[in-house]
């Protein structure tokens, strides 16, 4: 089993659709999850981070956590084609009280927002 | 702007040559990472820095590799012998430690190993 799951690919959606993104980890000591997009050929950028169970929004982008399940998503409110990326989901463990410094990642999912 | 930067941003080089990659991280963050990624895959850590310790390497970082990071500030990543296995884009990250990991990627730089 792979630490970092996301579902598989590519997920695609008609402009103005609900985008929703899936990531399962094994790790029950992690702590913090991120959610990065990347466009083709750059690198990863920050769309938000998640810390405590239930939901998290800004803007378009609502974050989901269910630690017990270990499950963490990202929903994206009326898409629009410059969402066109791939979504990587990563995950932080703690040991000790303090953060174990790496980030463990998923295979990401490509997504693409059609006119 | 003052996120973290990379140089070169892209290298060819030929199998058997060393190469040296250089990070910048956002002033005031502790922490470095180096992660390398290739097409289709999510980064896969290499290895970090609190500071000028280097506090994890992963087993991807062979004897081929190594990462320094003097005086706590910039670092560099170094492959010597490279082989066509090593192309990848390799990315750097910082974050400001302490409980705060959200972390920040440079631009990247994407080796080519002929």
């Amino acid at each position: 089993q792979k630490e970092v799951e996301q579902n598989s690919g590519p997920l695609s959606v008609p402009e103005g659709a609900i985008a929703s993104l899936n990531c399962t980890y094994s790790d029950r000591v992690s702590q913090s999850f991120f959610w990065y997009r990347q466009y083709s050929g750059k690198s990863p950028e920050l769309i938000m981070s998640i810390y405590s169970n239930g939901d998290k929004e800004d803007g378009r982008f609502t974050a989901q956590l269910n630690k017990a399940s270990q499950y963490v998503s990202l929903l994206i409110r009326d898409s629009q084609p410059s969402d066109s990326a791939t979504y990587l989901c990563a995950v932080n463990s703690w040991r000790g009280g303090t953060s174990y410094g790496k980030l463990t990642f998923g295979q990401g999912t490509i997504l693409t927002v059609h006119p | 702007d003052t996120g973290v930067s990379q140089d070169p941003r892209h290298k060819i080089t030929k199998r058997g040559q060393n190469v040296t990659f250089r990070c910048d991280p956002i002033s005031e963050h502790n922490r470095l990472y180096w992660y390398r990624q290739t097409l289709g895959q999510g980064p896969e850590f290499l290895t970090y820095f609190q500071n000028e310790a280097q506090l994890e390497k992963s087993r991807l970082l062979s004897d081929r590799f190594s990462a320094e990071r003097p005086k706590g500030s910039f670092s560099t990543l170094e492959i010597q012998r490279t082989e066509q296995g090593d192309s990848a884009m390799y990315l750097c990250a910082s974050s400001l430690g302490a409980g705060k990991e959200t972390q920040y990627f440079g631009p990247g730089t994407r080796l080519l190993v002929l």
